[in-house]
């Protein structure tokens, strides 16, 4: 059972223009929600993260969007750039609500964006 | 340089010889983990670490153990290594809650032959 999934397992976009990577999640308990940046042959990088408490978090070129009834996160990145090329995944905790420890991650989406 | 060191990088082994992955990190964090990243699965959680002799299970945890004797230090052991723990492995840590950023280590690729 998928408690996080990325439906898109990969999206190309032209370099300059907005990259939208989604992430759906079922269970409700979840109050924390993470995206990580993975290059190959190294460990994922975090990026940015947004509390259950907000519906936008923003930091430079990186926004994070949420909608709680739908169970719904985007990242958006613009402008895009060559250098974003990776496998992002988004994660989700319970920690406030429950402070199990336990982070849930999604499939991942791999991101080409071309010059 | 704060960092997550894993060792080994890589390695080929065969089914039911028992193997540690250590995992070290210089941050003076509380809170370890340990993932498994297979294709089409993301990356899963196997068991984290609160803090020093505070373990719990992730999501896969059969087939594995861990220890948080000291702050620094969070092993993996397979004790009787089997083919479908193949994988790449990361360890990551952070301060704190999950709120908090992880820290990942650079992976170690396990084939059980």
């Amino acid at each position: 059972d998928q408690q996080v999934k990325q439906n898109s397992p990969s999206l190309s976009v032209q370099e300059g223009r907005i990259s939208i990577l989604n992430c759906d999640y079922t269970n409700s308990m979840f109050d924390y929600f993470l995206w990580y940046k993975k290059y190959p042959a190294e460990g994922p990088t975090f990026l940015i993260s947004i509390s259950s408490i907000k519906d936008k978090n923003e930091d430079g070129r990186f926004t994070v969007f949420l909608n709680k009834s739908a169970k719904h996160l985007s990242l958006h990145i613009v402008p895009s750039q060559p250098g974003d090329s990776a496998v992002y995944f988004c994660a989700a905790s319970a920690d406030g609500s429950s402070n199990t420890g336990k982070l849930i991650f999604g499939q991942g989406t791999t991101l080409q964006v071309k010059p | 340089e704060a960092q997550v060191t894993q060792n080994p990088r890589y390695l080929i082994t065969v089914t039911g010889k028992k193997l540690t992955v250590t995992c070290s990190q210089n941050m003076n964090h509380e809170y370890m983990s340990w993932y498994r990243q297979d294709p089409g699965l993301g990356l899963r959680q196997i068991y984290y670490s609160m803090n020093v002799e505070v373990t719990d299970k992730g999501d896969v945890p059969e087939g594995y153990k861990v220890s948080r004797k000291e702050k620094r230090n969070f092993p993996l052991i397979l004790e009787s290594p089997s083919p479908n723990q193949t994988s790449l492995y990361f360890c990551a840590s952070s301060r704190g809650g999950l709120g908090q950023p992880q820290h990942f280590g650079d992976g170690t690729r396990l084939s059980i032959l």
